[in-house]
């Protein structure tokens, strides 16, 4: 079974509005990731965080992590109509380097 | 330009029919990963390989199987196609244990009549 999922499924927001997506998974990680899939595309690396972090920004993006609710959580701030993509969360496991993705939350950005 | 080339891009193959997708990666990554990904159900790992020589099953590695010659090469070989096997087909790398960012190719469209 998948390690992590993603909520909500879906997300329909207006441009300027910021965007949450939550990652919830099962066990033990050393570190969490956050993809981006743009239609019919490979997916690219947005942004890691590491177990013992709780916190991390990448320009519009802010990524949590709560290792007690075993969740993450991705923020886009002041979203625009290219931020329209799927967004998948991955967990990268300690000595195994089999990294799982989630189901993935679709945004899309009304212009 | 660096990175991970698939082929083919996209292929309409007959039941029971072998099927080999290429995937090289120019990075020297030791790392090297096939995804599975299909409608609400997101990427589910094949098989991957953590090092030349090397192979492991992931979470749906039943039909499929690689072989890691070198460094660059990880092909991924469907024995004998079924429907089921539709899907699109992503090759991944890294290097580990130093860096945790995957580097992915464009997909492969598998479709299996």
């Amino acid at each position: 079974s998948q390690q992590g999922e993603e909520d909500p499924q879906a997300l329909s927001i207006q441009e300027g509005e910021n965007a949450t997506m939550n990652c919830s998974y099962k066990t033990s990680i050393n570190n969490l990731q956050w993809y981006r899939q743009n239609s019919g595309r490979g997916l690219v690396h947005l942004i890691l965080i590491r177990s013992n972090e709780r916190e991390k920004h990448s320009g519009r993006l802010r990524v949590t992590l709560d290792t007690s609710k075993k969740s993450s959580s991705l923020l886009i701030t002041a979203s625009r109509a290219a931020d329209t993509a799927s967004y998948f969360c991955a967990t990268d496991p300690f000595n195994d380097y089999k990294l799982s993705f989630g189901a993935g939350t679709t945004v899309t950005v009304r212009a | 330009i660096a990175g991970i080339t698939q082929a083919p891009t996209s292929q309409i193959l007959a039941a029971g029919r072998r099927m080999t997708l290429r995937c090289t990666q120019d990075m020297r990554h030791n790392a090297m990963y096939w995804y599975r990904q299909d409608l609400g159900l997101g990427l589910r790992l094949i098989h991957y390989s953590n090092t030349a020589g090397t192979t492991g099953k992931g979470e749906v590695p039943d039909g499929y199987s690689v072989s890691r010659a070198n460094t660059d090469d990880f092909p991924l070989t469907l024995a004998s196609a079924v429907p089921s096997q539709t899907s699109v087909y992503f090759c991944a790398s890294r290097q580990v244990p130093n860096t945790g960012e995957l580097f992915f190719g464009e997909g492969s469209r598998l479709t299996v009549l």
